[in-house]
């Protein structure tokens, strides 16, 4: 069956720009998770959906990173003006009510 | 505040040979244990796992032993072949809540 997608999978944007990363995890997944990957560094936890609820938020990095999600379905993860730090890959998860956690590619997001 | 930790940057083995990968943790509060692979350009993918209720958990090639006394976890891949060659990462969830936290990754390279 289908994975989870995410697109762009690559995205370059000016600094100061907005960006809008999304991640269509599998069909019946409740959980959705959202990570950060800076270069040469493990996966920073930024947010997690249960259904469409956030209950916890406190890995986003600042009020510039906000997350949303519609249903069991679709996530949007977005950056409002994008500083050179927010480079990384972002990852995007979903699980059902194991543990396990299913990831996508990743977008890599270059701030220049 | 790494609260998991992956010492050990890269590690190389002769095809054939065992693998150990370890990963230390500081919160006594984690009740769950996995291992992921992770290609490049790929999101990492679930390998294996443990309840910290056990110390061990075997699953073909691969075993995960938990010693809680000592907050430390090691991955065993035996006999280890060159399609291992990846970043593994360790991670532990907090019971009752589903946030993982991450390890920064152990590069394994398996030569032929």
């Amino acid at each position: 069956g289908a994975g989870v997608s995410q697109s762009p999978s690559n995205k370059v944007t000016e600094k100061g720009k907005d960006v809008e990363l999304r991640c269509d995890p599998i069909s019946g997944h409740t959980a959705l998770y959202w990570y950060r990957q800076r270069l040469g560094q493990g996966l920073e936890f930024l947010i997690y959906f249960q259904g469409n609820s956030a209950p916890d938020k406190s890995g986003l990095p600042s009020d510039r990173f906000s997350a949303e999600r519609t249903g069991e379905s679709v996530s949007t993860l977005t950056i409002q003006r994008t500083q050179q730090e927010d480079s990384a890959v972002y990852l995007c998860a979903s699980s059902t009510q194991r543990y396990e956690q299913y990831f996508g590619p990743g977008t890599r997001l270059t701030v220049t | 505040d790494q609260q998991v930790k992956q010492n050990s940057p890269s590690l190389s083995v002769q095809e054939g040979r065992i693998s150990i990968l370890n990963c230390d943790y500081t919160n006594s509060m984690f009740d769950y244990f996995l291992w992921y692979k992770k290609y490049p350009a790929e999101g990492p993918t679930f390998l294996i796992s443990i309840s910290s209720i056990k110390d061990k958990n075997e699953d073909g090639r691969f075993t995960v032993f938990l010693n809680k006394s000592a907050k430390h976890l090691s991955l065993h891949i035996v006999p280890s072949q060159p399609g291992d060659s990846a970043v593994y990462f360790c991670a532990a969830r907090v019971g009752n809540f589903n946030k993982f936290y991450f390890g920064s990754g152990t590069k394994l390279n398996v030569k032929p």
